[in-house]
This record gives structure tokens, sequence and C-alpha cells, in this order.
């Protein structure tokens, strides 16, 4: 049964510090992993879709990494702001109807 | 090209009355997941369906609740006779793909019992 467990639960920042997310499965069999941000009240927004065959995928300044075999997956914000306050969850797609597994999230606070 | 669209934003059910909530994918996609968001929980997958049938329902409990996705018109997850612990956000995603594609999710549905 497929796990995922994000460290740490919490995160507080000054502005302009960069900072890694970090995010861990426990079967590497998996066809995607996703990381979406969500605002308090709100949905979740995309941030980056990465492929099983693929590495890394970069948006902005956000870069996210993916090691299949040691199931593992970081997120890097770059010269964080106070915008990027929310909650980070990562999300494994390990099954082939597409449902995602979620980890419990990390709440960033970025102080200004 | 509009988001998935969810409504009610909120909702308020008395314990014992039924809960639809209502999912419209976004424009192309044919393929429906809803998840439920327990206060101080992660989100959980409930069922993924296709048009007209449900594909995956694993993650639904096993009474009260159902869901479909008719050819013409959104999709539904209704919640009949509502307990307390019913109460959460209950969360949409499309994806015009089963598998290798990027789900997009709605601004969920607030269920509040009382």
């Amino acid at each position: 049964k497929q796990e995922v467990t994000q460290i740490p639960a919490a995160l507080s920042v000054p502005e302009g510090e960069n900072l890694v997310l970090n995010c861990s499965f426990t079967d590497s069999a998996i066809y995607n992993l996703q990381w979406f941000r969500q605002d308090p009240g709100k949905g979740l927004t995309s941030l980056l879709l990465i492929q099983s065959s693929q590495r890394e995928q970069t948006s902005g300044r956000l870069n996210a990494s993916l090691d299949k075999s040691s199931g593992r997956s970081t997120l890097y914000i770059a010269a964080s702001q106070p915008g990027d306050s929310a909650t980070y969850l990562c999300a494994v797609g390990s099954s082939n109807t597409g449902k995602l597994i979620f980890g419990q999230g990390t709440t960033l606070q970025v102080k200004p | 090209n509009a988001g998935v669209m969810q409504n009610p934003r909120h909702l308020v059910r008395r314990r014992g009355q039924e809960a639809r909530l209502r999912c419209s994918p976004m424009k192309g996609h044919s393929h429906v997941y809803w998840y439920r968001q327990l206060p101080e929980e992660g989100l959980k997958f409930m069922v993924y369906l296709q048009k007209e049938n449900i594909i995956d329902e694993s993650g639904m409990p096993k009474e009260r609740f159902s869901a479909e996705f008719p050819k013409e018109g959104p999709s539904i997850l209704r919640i009949q006779q509502v307990v307390r612990g019913d109460s959460a956000a209950y969360f949409c995603a499309s994806s015009p793909g089963r598998v290798n594609t990027e789900a997009f999710f709605g601004q969920g549905t607030r269920l509040t019992v009382v």
C-alpha cells in the first residue's frame, strides 16, 4: 500500500530564503508525482507534474526533482516571497486509474 | 477555458438530510475524481468516474455515499442521511487522460452538518 510522507509539517522562513520541501513514498512503482499548493479555505493549484521517466521539472522559481529508486521528491523554492505562504501537497499517482495518494502537506510561512 | 467548477462552495445540512455536490470538469476532460479532506487530515481518494461509468470506488464509504457522471451534465456526489462525521471539504479533480496526465482541482465544496 502506497504511503506518502511530507517533512517538515510546518516551516517558517524569512523572505528571500531558498528552501526545500521533502516528500517520500514507500512504493517506487509510480506513474507520476504532482506538487500542489493549497491556500487556506481554497482549492488545490497544480504546480508541477513529474512523470516517472523524468528526473525534474521547473517552473519559474520552482524546481521539483524525483528519485524513484529512493522514493523521494523535493520541491525547491528559490528566493521565497510572502505570497508563497501556503500549504504544499505532494501527491503520487501509483495506480493505472490515475488516482492520487496525498501526503499530509507542509505548511509554509514566509515572513516579510 | 474555465477550470473545474464545483457548486455549491458551501453547504449546510442538518443530520439526516441529503447532500448533493456537483462538479463540472474542464472542457475536454472526461475523467473525474472525487476526494475528501477531513478536518486536520490529508486528502483521501473517494471515487473515479468516466462518462456514465464508475471505474474505481475503492475509497467510497460502503453506505450512504454514491456518485455518478451522466452522459450530459455534471458529476454528482450524493450523501444520504448525513451525519456530523461527513463534515469535510469535498474536492473534485478532472484530467484529460487516466495516467500520466495532470490533474486539475476545483475550489471544493465545504459541507457542514449541524
